[in-house]
C-alpha cells in the first residue's frame, strides 16, 4: 500500500515564526503536491513539483515556498507564519497514469497560527 | 472561471436508499482525469473512483459509479445502497495534463446518511 505521512497531525506556532511540513511518500512518484483546506473552499493547491528540484506554483502560493531535495520528501516552508495560514495542510503524490491513476494522501496537517 | 463545481452543500438520505453527488468540470485540455474522493470527520482523504476522458464506458467501483456525460462536462457520483458509514465529505476533481498534471477540487458536498 502506498503511504503518504506528513511531519505532525497538529501544530501550534505563534505569527512570524518560520513553519516547515514534510511530507513523505514512499512509492517513488514523481508528482508531489500541498493543498491547504479551508471550510466552504474545498482544496486549494499551493505547490506542487513533477520531479526533483521541480516546484511549480499552484493557486495560492502567496507567503509559501516549498524544497524538494529527495524523490520521497516534499516540504512545504511558511517563512513568516501569519493568522490566514491557520488552515488544514494536506500533503498528496500522484501515481502515474492510466487506470491506477490517482492522488494518495497524507493524515493532514492541522496548523493553528496564533 | 471554476474548474470543478459542486453545486450540493449539503445532501441527506436515507439508509439503503442511492444519491447522486453533482459536478461538473471545465477544461479544454483534451485529455484529463475525474476523480471522487471521500473524506470522513477524521479528516483523511479517500480515493473512491477515476474516469479518464477517453474511457467509453462510466466508471464503476463497487457500490460507487461514476456518471460521466462528457458533452454536458458533468461528472456525477452515484453512491447505491448507502450505509451510516457513507456519511463524510466527498469531493470531486479533476487532473489536467497542462502543465504538470494539476489537480482542481471543487468545494465539497457533505453527506449524511439517514437510518
Amino acid at each position: 500500500d502506498v503511504k503518504v505521512t506528513q511531519s505532525s497531525r497538529y501544530l501550534v506556532k505563534r505569527t512570524g515564526e518560520k513553519v516547515f511540513l514534510e511530507c513523505v511518500q514512499d512509492m517513488d512518484h514523481e508528482n508531489m503536491f500541498w493543498y491547504r483546506q479551508d471550510p466552504g473552499l474545498g482544496l486549494r493547491l499551493i505547490y506542487f513539483s513533477y520531479d526533483v528540484k521541480m516546484k511549480e506554483k499552484g493557486d495560492i502560493p502567496e507567503g509559501y515556498s516549498v524544497s524538494r531535495e529527495k524523490k520521497e520528501r516534499f516540504s512545504l516552508i511558511l517563512e513568516s507564519a501569519s493568522t490566514n495560514q491557520t488552515s488544514m495542510y494536506l500533503c498528496a503524490s500522484r501515481s502515474p497514469g492510466g487506470h491506477l491513476e490517482t492522488q494518495y494522501f497524507g493524515p493532514g496537517t492541522r496548523l493553528l497560527v496564533l | 472561471a471554476q474548474k470543478i463545481t459542486q453545486t450540493q452543500p449539503g445532501m441527506f438520505v436515507q439508509e439503503k436508499e442511492a444519491v447522486t453527488l453533482d459536478c461538473t468540470y471545465d477544461t479544454s485540455d483534451p485529455s484529463y482525469g475525474l476523480f471522487w474522493y471521500k473524506q470522513p470527520s477524521s479528516g483523511e482523504m479517500i480515493f473512491l473512483i477515476y474516469q479518464g476522458s477517453y474511457d467509453q464506458q462510466n466508471a464503476t467501483e463497487g457500490r460507487y459509479s461514476l456518471n460521466f456525460q462528457k458533452a454536458r462536462k458533468s461528472a456525477n457520483l452515484v453512491i447505491s445502497a448507502s450505509q451510516l458509514g457513507d456519511s463524510a465529505m466527498y469531493f470531486c476533481a479533476m487532473r489536467e495534463v497542462f502543465p504538470g498534471n494539476q489537480f482542481y477540487f471543487g468545494t465539497g458536498t457533505s453527506l449524511t446518511v439517514i437510518p
